[in-house]
Formats: C-alpha cells, structure tokens, sequence
C-alpha cells in the first residue's frame, strides 16, 4: 500500500521557537495532503488541505499565520508551528490522498510535540 | 453540520468474541466510508472502504462492514476478535466526493482480553 512518512516523530522545543514537520509521500504523487491534530482520547481534527503549488485551505478556528503549511512538490508537505506556546502540544498527523480513490487517504505515522 | 457518531467509547471483549461497532453519520448526499485502525504505537491504516456496489464490505484482517443506506449507518465487524484486534477504530465519511475531506467520528478503543 501507499507509505506517508512524517519527520521529525518527536520533538521537544522552548517556548517561543518553531517546529517543522515534514510530510513526504514516498511511493505515489499526492497533490493533495492533510495536517490534522489529535489530543490524547480524542479523534482527529482537521487543521488545513495543503495542495501542490496553492495556498493552503484552513479549517476554521486555525490561525494560519500560526501553522505556516508549505506543498512544494507532490511528495512534500510541511507544517511550522511558529512561536510555539505550550497550548501547541499535540500530536500532528498528516496525510495524503489517494489519486487513483474517491476519498481514500493514507496516514503518515504522526509528530508528538512537546511545548516546554 | 456533517458528523460521524460513534456510539462506543470503549469496548472490552474477550478473544472469540463476536464485534459489532457502530458508525452512524449525518446525511449529505453521496457518501464514501471508511474505517480506520490505530494500533497502539503506531498509524492510522485503512481497514476497508465504501464507494457503490455491494453494502457487504470487506477488508482485511476478518473484518467487515456493512452500509444501509436508510439507517445512514456503517457498522464494522468481526466474528471472532484476537488480542491483536486491540486497537483504536475510527470510522471516517467523506462527504462530496473525490474533492471532499473525511470527517471522522471520535473513535472507539477495543480492548480484546486473552
């Protein structure tokens, strides 16, 4: 099947600075990805459509001057949480959807990031 | 608003136990389904889908799902659960076709006792 990587898996950074995620899809072209977040016991919650080559589309309630989403290639998503804050801690999920499926995304394995 | 309800939060079997979760989602036209598994540690991983054709779904590891259409309903089974089937399941609907987002009900944890 279609493999998502995400990079880092874990990272801990101070308050204040910014994280990049990365999202590759490493066996198909993804025009399309998506970043969601997941708090612990909870399900998954849409943050923002990434397509190649446009703007970012963010759900509503997401800053998206907060959570910079950059889709510069069709393999390649990121996600910097800029100035991050505490509150920021979650984990990140990203995803890619399948060209050839109505619907079908495949899910990279996700980044726990820890705000001090 | 478009929702997906899952009606249990945690459930606890036995191995050999037979598994019904449920999946209930509002109406909004044509509709693609799907269920997710998360296994502790590690991804969310497609189980099986719907897109037209025979509501029997099904997918892998033994499990199934069956759509009805009138109860807005997609229940996923297994007849018989290991202590592998331990997971997190997430039943998700894509509304408006190829161009639309999943929405994902909150999950169900299944705890299967040896």
């Amino acid at each position: 099947g279609a493999v998502v990587s995400q990079h880092p898996s874990w990272v801990i950074c101070k308050s204040g600075t910014s994280v990049k995620i990365e999202c590759r899809s490493l066996d198909f072209q993804a025009t399309t990805m998506f970043w969601y977040r997941q708090f612990p016991k909870q399900s998954l919650m849409l943050m923002a459509t990434s397509n190649e080559g446009s703007k970012a589309t963010y759900e509503q309630g997401v800053e998206k001057d907060k959570f910079l989403i950059n889709h510069a290639s069709l393999t390649l998503s990121t996600l910097t949480v800029t100035s991050a804050h505490p509150e920021d801690s979650s984990f990140y999920i990203c995803s890619a959807r399948d060209p050839l499926g109505p619907g079908t995304q495949y899910f990279g394995p996700g980044t726990r990031l820890t705000v001090l | 608003a478009q929702s997906v309800s899952q009606h249990n939060h945690h459930v606890i079997l036995s191995e050999a136990a037979s598994l019904e979760l449920g999946c209930n989602y509002s109406y909004g036209g044509t509709v693609n389904l799907f269920w997710y598994v998360q296994y502790p540690g590690q991804h969310l991983q497609l189980l099986l889908k719907y897109f037209s054709g025979d509501p029997l779904v099904k997918g892998i590891k033994g499990f199934e799902a069956e759509f009805i259409k009138s109860k807005f309903s997609f229940n996923l089974r297994k007849p018989s659960v290991q202590w592998s089937d331990t997971a997190e399941y997430f039943c998700a609907v894509n509304y408006g076709g190829s161009q639309g987002n999943l929405i994902f009900g909150k999950g169900t944890k299944l705890s299967v006792k040896p």
